[in-house]
């Protein structure tokens, strides 16, 4: 499969604990977007890298969330200290090269805070 | 700034119907605008964009939309509907030019019935 790949499809964990997501983008693409959708809304920016470089931040990513991409392919999303309010799907978007193409999205991750 | 108003969140149809899935944007620059289709616990699949070539534009499974202009609107149309259209479209908005930051709208949950 040649599509963005997002690992773990599905997470439950209790408040407070700490979860770490994956998204690998399409091997040729250096751009790559994290996105939150919470229940009955559309997908909402978080944060985008272009190759290693975050570029751009929302006010939505708090400061107990955290993304990388260490060497410009796969990224994760780091969420310290979860509360209910980060309860959502989270995915993942990569765009290659050329600026106007589409983006291209992994399946998600469906965060679930008990 | 940028925005996508989605009108109607519940959208039903019966099979064989005309699909019509509205759309209203509001952008300070010429917009480039997609739709997207999200089935339940997925990512989201692109069916169409309007990178400002063709008005009309022609998406995969029978989908079409028109960028106008005078209206700020993008709405997603579909001569019959099929069981399978069944799912959750979303309306979105980026700025030509720059990095591919999406703004989605609220989302309009399609339901087909026999």
């Amino acid at each position: 499969d040649t599509g963005v790949s997002q690992d773990p499809r599905h997470k439950i964990t209790k408040r407070g604990q700490n979860v770490t997501f994956r998204c690998d983008p399409i091997s040729e693409h250096n751009r790559l977007y994290w996105y939150r959708q919470t229940l009955g809304q559309g997908p909402e920016f978080l944060t985008y890298f272009q190759n290693e470089a975050q570029l751009e931040k929302s006010r939505l990513l708090s400061d107990r969330f955290s993304a990388e991409r260490p060497k410009g392919s796969f990224s994760t999303l780091e969420i310290q200290r979860t509360e209910q309010g980060d309860s959502a799907m989270y995915l993942c978007a990569s765009v290659p090269t050329q600026m106007d193409t589409e983006a291209f999205f992994g399946q998600g991750t469906r965060l679930t805070v008990v | 700034a940028q925005s996508v108003t989605q009108l109607g969140s519940h959208v039903s149809v019966s099979e064989g119907a005309l699909v019509l899935l509205r759309c209203n944007y509001s952008s300070s620059v010429p917009p480039y605008l997609f739709w997207y289709v999200q089935y339940p616990n997925q990512g989201l699949q692109l069916l169409l964009k309007y990178t400002s070539a063709a008005t009309l534009v022609k998406g995969i499974n029978g989908f079409e939309a028109e960028f106008k202009k005078s209206e700020t609107s993008f709405h997603l149309t579909k001569p019959s509907a099929h069981m399978s259209d069944a799912a959750e479209y979303f309306c979105a908005v980026k700025r030509p030019g720059g990095y591919n930051k999406l703004i989605f709208g609220a989302g309009t949950r399609l339901a087909v019935h026999p």
